[in-house]
């Protein structure tokens, strides 16, 4: 696609409920990461994933937090029994490829509004 | 551990002025060092980068320098518009194999007209 897509754009849901946000990164990225904006802060790194390296987890803010990314391409994320504090936006990145000796750009999507109450 | 901090948090100028955003990372090995301009409600998105091969890179109106003696860089504006104004991050990319990009806490740049 032309760029990043993400889904849901907004996401409302009950303290302790699932919830899966969805995202598809440009055709032919390899490179995909996942990170957490909470209201007019950072950006906190989640999870990275490399073609078919093992995913960096080590931003992951605990085990209710998880994702996948099926086929090398989209990618799932998925917040079990929710928080209020998981209330952010969750943005998803996607590059070429990402190493050591690269700087291909990032490109990020509009990110998911995920509000729990 | 890896680590960005940005300063300052806050920025305000007029139009016209200069304006200085620093960075420090933690990781000497860190390779790549992105700006991302980010709008309210918009996404983040690259406004320029520089790796750790060059001290010094410009693109029209914005400029960023390195220092990797003292793990430093920083992002010049010169010549602020009202449309400057938005929250700006920095980043560096650890050395690791996992390519992994950290980010600092943003600074909200005002531009007064």
């Amino acid at each position: 696609g032309a760029g990043v897509s993400q889904s849901p754009s907004n996401k409302v849901t009950e303290k302790g409920k699932d919830v899966e946000l969805r995202c598809d990164p440009i055709s032919g990225h390899t490179a995909l990461y996942w990170y957490r904006q909470s209201l007019g802060q950072g950006l906190e790194f989640l999870i990275y994933f490399q073609g078919n390296s093992a995913p960096d987890k080590s931003g992951l803010p605990s085990d209710r937090f998880s994702a996948e990314r099926t086929g090398g391409s989209v990618s799932t994320l998925t917040i079990q029994r929710t928080q209020q504090e998981d209330s952010a936006v969750y943005l998803c990145a996607s590059s070429l490829r990402s190493d050591s000796y690269s700087g291909n750009t990032i490109y990020f999507g509009e990110g998911s509004w995920l509000t729990v109450v | 551990g890896e680590n960005v901090e940005q300063h300052p948090s806050t920025l305000s100028v007029q139009e016209g002025d200069s304006a200085v955003i620093k960075c420090t990372y933690s990781d000497s090995a860190s390779n790549y060092f992105p700006w991302y301009k980010q709008e309210l409600g918009k996404r983040p998105q690259l406004i320029i980068d520089i790796r750790s091969n060059v001290g010094e890179k410009k693109d029209q109106r914005i400029a960023v320098t390195l220092n990797k003696t003292a793990k430093h860089f920083s992002l010049h504006i010169t010549e602020t518009q009202p449309e400057d104004s938005a929250v700006y991050f920095c980043a560096a990319r650890i050395s690791s194999n996992t390519g992994k990009l950290i980010f600092g806490q943003g600074t909200t740049l005002q531009v007064k007209p």
